[in-house]
């Protein structure tokens, strides 16, 4: 199974910030690769598919990057409602794997 | 707008079985490769199980293999999960998503004596 790792494990950070956090998998994966975000107590949502193509919904202050094992998630400005878990999870190969998650707190 | 509403959970006992069911509505559910993923209290993200769009190819976490069983009914816009044998370690919240990109709110599912 492919391996997926997380970097920090959580980060404290203040409003307005600038946020990266950085997932790697044990094996080439392309670009396909998402990020998620979950809110306490909340479903995951979808923020980036393709290592980085954001989301319809999602701002323009959430860039993702990386290709083959390295990656990384850029939250800039960070706001409020940005405090939450992230985890990336690859669909490269089967079975997919997620990240173990960074928490990002205040 | 995209719905997907899981239902089923619930507090049961080891070795007893269980079926998780999703009703899916505003994206083309009959054409749409549908996944479950949990989550054990306080922990991470577990990816599940897939099927395609006729339910004519599966895909299983290797630790549930056996136990668990993918299917669908595109008539009904439904997903489900089989789950036997119920053990301890199943106890989570199931998610059910469309492509991974749209995801319910869960069902919880507690297995204890």
């Amino acid at each position: 199974d492919i391996q997926m790792t997380q970097s920090p494990s959580s980060l404290s950070a203040s409003v307005g910030d600038t946020v990266t956090i950085t997932c790697r998998a044990s094996q080439g994966i392309r670009s396909d690769l998402c990020w998620y975000q979950q809110r306490a107590g909340k479903a995951p949502k979808a923020l980036i598919y393709a290592a980085s193509k954001l989301q319809s919904w999602v701002p323009s202050r959430f860039s993702g990057s990386g290709f083959g094992t390295e990656f990384t998630l850029t939250i800039s400005s960070l706001q409020p409602e940005d405090f939450a878990t992230y985890y990336c999870l690859q669909y490269n190969y089967y079975p997919r794997t997620f990240g173990p998650g960074t928490k990002v707190e205040i | 707008e995209v719905q997907l509403v899981e239902s089923g959970g619930g507090l049961v006992q080891p070795g007893e079985s269980l079926r998780l069911s999703c009703a899916a509505s505003g994206f083309p559910f009959q054409y749409s490769w549908m996944d479950w993923v949990r989550q054990a209290p306080g922990k991470g993200l577990e990816w599940v199980a897939n099927i395609n769009q006729d339910g004519s190819e599966k895909y299983f976490l290797g630790s549930v293999k056996g136990r668990f069983t993918i299917s669908r009914d595109n008539a009904k816009n439904s997903l489900y999960l089989q789950i036997n044998n119920l053990r301890a370690e199943d106890t989570a919240i199931y998610y059910c998503a469309w492509a991974l990109n749209y995801w319910g709110q869960g069902t919880l599912l507690t297995v204890s004596a």
